[in-house]
């Protein structure tokens, strides 16, 4: 059974930045893309960002760009996800999800950020 | 970006009830739906893709219909372990995908 682990939660200032993994169980990345997503209280996914690694290719939500890097291991084993110059409204959970042309199954585990 | 709304923004019912949840897009998405389940603490988990069809080991009870801006979510036959969040995912001109704000299920 795929499975995604996450690193752990993180509490950083203002102004600072924050680098989030994700370890995949065997081969799980192949052939897929990684996605980041993240999940503020009483609200739904907010989508953040994918990265291709067979293609080395990122895209990024607008709101985010220039602040967050999403990349991988190669062989894709492991993603990353960073975001910089945080803010309070940064604060969330967030997750990595095995891309599947936008479908995403499985998650991780979830990785809290706070931003304070 | 596509904008999905879901209704009922929250509902109760009991064990054995049948519910159905709604999402609109606020533009036609052809059948690129999903639905996920997420419960208090967990990430969510993938019920339907492309409207309707079932993701391997979902219970049955659970179905999925429509096409377009309209699509539901059916539950026949509550269970307490469906006692959760709903949210609905488009995935058509991905990326971005976007998702809807959630239906939270609660026991009456």
């Amino acid at each position: 059974q795929v499975q995604l682990v996450q690193s752990g939660a993180e509490v950083k200032r203002p102004g600072s930045s924050v680098k989030i993994s994700c370890r995949a169980s065997g081969d799980a990345f192949s052939g897929y893309a990684v996605t980041w997503v993240r999940q503020a209280p009483g609200q739904g996914p907010e989508w953040l960002g994918r990265f291709i690694p067979s293609l080395g290719v990122a895209k990024y939500a607008q709101k985010l760009q220039g602040r967050i890097t999403i990349t991988a291991d190669n062989p894709p084993t492991t993603g990353y996800m960073e975001l910089s110059r945080l803010t309070s409204e940064d604060t969330a959970v967030y997750y990595c999800v095995r891309d599947g042309g936008g479908l995403y199954q499985p998650w991780g585990q979830g990785t809290l950020v706070t931003v304070s | 970006d596509i904008q999905l709304t879901q209704s009922p923004s929250f509902l109760s019912a009991s064990v054995g009830d049948t519910v159905t949840i709604t999402c609109r897009a606020s533009q036609d998405i052809s059948s690129y739906m999903a639905w996920y389940q997420q419960k208090p603490g967990k990430a969510p988990q993938l019920l339907i893709y492309s409207a309707s069809i079932l993701e391997s080991g979902v219970p049955s009870r659970f179905s999925g219909s429509g096409s377009r801006t309209q699509f539901t979510l059916t539950i026949s036959g509550l269970q307490p372990e469906d006692f959760a969040t709903y949210f609905c995912q488009q995935f058509d001109g991905y990326p971005p995908a976007t998702f809807g704000p959630g239906t939270k299920v609660d026991i009456k």
